[in-house]
Formats: structure tokens, sequence, C-alpha cells
């Protein structure tokens, strides 16, 4: 079965700096989905970013960005510019190739000082 | 356009009280499912439904009903509450088929408390 495990419970970081969220997997599959989806203190479930398995390019959004290591199974977010309304809890997650269904992190909650 | 919505918001229950969550979408998803979500556990799959008529079991499904009889509905039935079902609940859905560009839409949630 496949697994997602972050490691960090918390992280903090000053605004305007950069911070990296820590997310390995395991699993038997070869291609698959990643994602990394952010959760405000209104609960409201939002989807930052997303990598394709079969994509070397790693992906980028904005002030966001992955480090997708497929061999070690690895897959780090990384803000840049840090800002105040980055403060969330933020959640790793998998899914299969031919499968719907998500598997997701404990989560890391992220606070950002001024 | 409402995406999914969720209701109620907020809920007290009694241990033993039934209840039903409601959860629907207005984007002709086929794929709908239902998370809890638990301090320090993340969120996790109770059940899902590929379309009206299908369901199946998630990693947590005990306590728990759905039924699917349209696509835009999927209800999660707790039919004897119990203190350990106190969570956050999330509806979600997208469209089936593991297509590559898809995404997952999820509800606001649901917090219930089970005294």
């Amino acid at each position: 079965a496949q697994t997602v495990t972050q490691s960090q419970p918390e992280m903090s970081v000053q605004e305007a700096e950069t911070v990296t969220l820590s997310c390995t997997y395991d699993t038997s599959e070869s291609d698959y989905y990643l994602f990394w989806y952010k959760q405000p203190p209104s609960r409201q479930m939002i989807l930052v970013i997303r990598q394709e398995a079969y994509k070397q390019q790693n992906a980028t959004e904005n002030r966001f960005s992955v480090n997708f290591q497929k061999a070690a199974k690895s897959f780090s977010l990384k803000i840049s510019d840090s800002q105040l309304g980055d403060a969330a809890m933020y959640f790793c997650a998998y899914r299969g190739y031919n499968t719907d269904k998500l598997i997701f992190g404990t989560g890391t909650r992220l606070q950002v000082f001024p | 356009n409402a995406g999914v919505t969720q209701t109620p918001k907020f809920q007290v229950l009694k241990t033993g009280q039934s209840m039903t969550l409601q959860c629907a979408q207005d984007m002709n998803h086929e794929y709908m499912s239902w998370y809890r979500q638990d301090p320090g556990m993340g969120l996790r799959l109770i059940h899902y439904s590929v379309g009206a008529g299908i369901t199946d079991q998630g990693e947590v499904p005990n306590g728990y009903n759905v039924s699917r009889s349209t696509t835009e509905d999927f209800p999660l039935r707790l039919l004897s509450a119990a203190p350990s079902q106190t969570s956050v609940y999330f509806c979600a859905s997208k469209t089936s088929g593991g297509a590559r560009t898809d995404t997952q839409y999820f509800g606001p949630g649901t917090r219930l408390t089970v005294l």
C-alpha cells in the first residue's frame, strides 16, 4: 500500500525568506501524481501545486516550486519570498495513475513571522 | 457554479444519535469522496463513489454509510454516533478516470463533535 510521510509537524519562516517542506512517499507504481495542498485557518483545502511522475521537470507555480526526486521518492515544497498569508497547514498527497483516491500525509504547520 | 457544498458547517451530537452530512456538487463529476481530518493524522478516506449507484470503502469506513442515488449528491450517514467520530469531515469531487490534468475539489468541511 502507498504511504505518504511528512516528518516536520511544524516549521517557521521569516517573512520574505525561503522555506522548504519535506515529503517522502512509498509506492511500487511507476506512474502517479503528487500534490501539495494548503489549508488556512478557514479549513478550505487549496491545491498549491501538482507534479506528474513521468515528467522530470519540477513543477513551479509563482513562488511555489517542488523538488521531485523520483528515485528517492521525495517531493519537497519550496516557498520563496514567504508572505504572512502563506501561514497554514500544508499537506502532501499521492494519487496512483489508475485511481482517483488521494493519500495524504499528516501535514506540516507553517508559521510565518513578520 | 457553487462547486462542492457541505451542510451543516458545525454539528454537535450526543453518543448514539444519528445524522447525515450532506454533500453536493454541480460540476457533473463522477467521482466523489468523504474524508475525515484528525489532528496529527492528515485526511483519511472514509468512502468514495465513482458514479451514481456505485460506492466503495476507503481506509476508515467503520461507523459510516453512504449512498449515491444521483451524480450530484453523496451523503454520509452516521447511524450511531460515537465520540471517536469527532472530527472535521470533507467531501471532495473530481472527474473520474485518473485524467492527467484533473483536479480534486474540496468542500468547506463540517466540524462534528460527539459528546
